[in-house]
């Protein structure tokens, strides 16, 4: 994978529902692994910072999940509300810079 | 306090005219960088200031693109003879220091902007 890539590219959920979305990064000269989402007019808003493989991270219903050796991270919603409607992005940031390198992002619309 | 500002929100103007976007980082951040949004991509890297200096302007498209930060504050990216491919939004973001990739960006809010 030479790119930062993003699966679904949009969804609909029901409220309640649980969720979860991908983000899969170059897994060579790999350093931390971001995760925003972006509500619309809005200023996207840092939801997790990961380095470690295996690390998981949680913010009230919202979790992540990292998987450095193949490439991947998990997010993931539990009981999606309707303020949950937004793009969530991912970002890689690969050793030895500090530029973000995105994935083109996940359009979740939660309806009541 | 005070999150990243961008100033205008929306901008729209003619093929081939001169346009300034304004961000304002957060306070006491040294690190300061400019991604562009365009339809159905993720954001891009364009440049990064440390402090005052362009430590990295590498994802800049071309000689039209300029940025500043005179002060190691604000910073204006300035775009020349602008043309409709330059449509997109640019973000703005800032950091405490900027000497790691694990560290958190700040976003502002965006500029829309619009070549007609």
């Amino acid at each position: 994978i030479l790119n930062v890539e993003q699966s679904p590219q949009s969804l609909h959920v029901q409220e309640g529902d649980s969720t979860n979305f991908t983000c899969s990064f170059p897994s060579s000269n790999f350093y931390a692994l971001h995760w925003y989402r972006w509500e619309t007019a809005k200023s996207p808003e840092a939801l997790f910072v990961m380095t470690l493989n295996g690390d998981e991270k949680k913010k009230g219903r919202i979790s992540a999940t990292l998987n450095t050796k193949e490439g991947y991270s998990y997010l993931y919603i539990k009981g999606s509300q309707p303020e949950d409607s937004a793009t969530y992005l991912c970002a890689s940031s690969p050793s030895g810079t500090y530029k973000y390198i995105f994935g083109t992002g996940t359009r979740l619309k939660v309806l009541a | 306090g005070a999150g990243v500002s961008q100033t205008p929100s929306n901008k729209v103007t003619e093929k081939g005219k001169y346009v300034e976007l304004r961000c304002d980082p957060i306070s006491g951040h040294t690190a300061l960088y400019w991604y562009r949004q365009s339809l159905g991509q993720g954001p891009e890297f364009l440049i990064y200031f440390q402090g005052t200096g362009a430590a990295d302007d590498s994802g800049l498209p071309n000689d039209r693109f300029f940025a500043v930060r005179p002060e190691g504050s604000v910073s204006t990216l300035k775009i020349q003879r602008t043309e409709r491919g330059d449509s997109a939004v640019y973000l703005c973001a800032s950091s405490l220091k900027g000497t790691s990739g694990a560290q958190t960006q700040y976003f502002g809010p965006g500029t829309r902007l619009l070549v007609l």
